[in-house]
């Protein structure tokens, strides 16, 4: 039974469509978050939800829209889409932290590789 | 924000070898954790480790967190520990998990 679930795991589209990719975790955590994975390998922090309220928001074009109907789920939506958007973007979840942190362990999911053209 | 560095950038190892990765964080930590990104992509959870030495198998890792280090040691490395090995933090406070830039390591049989 997969911890934290992405789909789709490919995406290939033009540039200017709009795109959706869904995470699901079943973990029971109260923080998710999307992280974008460049070419060159580096992950970078989009955006982090906990227990449904948007606590980080990195600057990221307003294009991308992140949306967390429960928090079991969390959703990233990118309107006109464009050539450098091409990523593999991670979701992940984890646990609210101990005193003086408010994150524990950061659980992955499989991660959705876009490829606009 | 806190900056978390590895070192070596690269590393190839014979089948075999020992080998010790290295994380320098510029920040206290509540939370440092080691992944290994595999040839597939998958991002698997190695340790979490704000401080103090775990062993899990051939891998260990040892944090300094006063001294604001990690290492990573992999003994008798395998072919399948090849692959991107990243350390994240999060500063005493924080709430963003930083990652490294990795290190990439091959394993020739």
């Amino acid at each position: 039974d997969t911890a934290v679930s992405q789909t789709p795991k490919y995406l290939v589209t033009q540039m200017g469509n709009d795109k959706s990719i869904k995470c699901e975790q079943n973990l029971g955590h109260d923080t998710m978050y999307w992280y974008k994975q460049d070419s060159k390998k580096f992950l970078k922090i989009m955006f982090s939800y906990n227990n449904k309220e948007l606590i980080i928001n990195e600057t990221v074009p307003n294009r991308f829209s992140p949306k967390s109907p429960d928090k079991a789920h969390l959703n990233l939506h990118i309107n006109s889409l464009e050539l450098g958007d091409s990523a593999v973007y991670f979701c992940a979840s984890s646990p609210s932290g101990t005193s003086g942190s408010s994150t524990g362990e950061l659980f992955f999911g499989e991660g959705s590789r876009l490829t606009v053209l | 924000g806190i900056q978390v560095e590895q070192s070596p950038p690269d590393l190839i190892l014979q089948e075999g070898a020992n080998s010790t990765l290295r994380c320098n964080f510029s920040d206290s930590v509540n939370n440092l954790q080691w992944f290994h990104q595999n040839p597939w992509g998958q991002l698997i959870n190695l340790f979490y480790i704000p401080s103090g030495t775990k062993q899990n198998g051939r891998l260990s890792a040892t944090t300094v967190a006063t001294e604001r280090y990690s290492l990573l040691y992999i003994s008798s490395s395998q072919t399948t520990d090849s692959g991107v090995y990243f350390c994240a933090a999060v500063s005493t406070g924080g709430f963003k998990t930083i990652f490294g830039a990795g290190t990439r390591l091959f394993v020739k049989a």
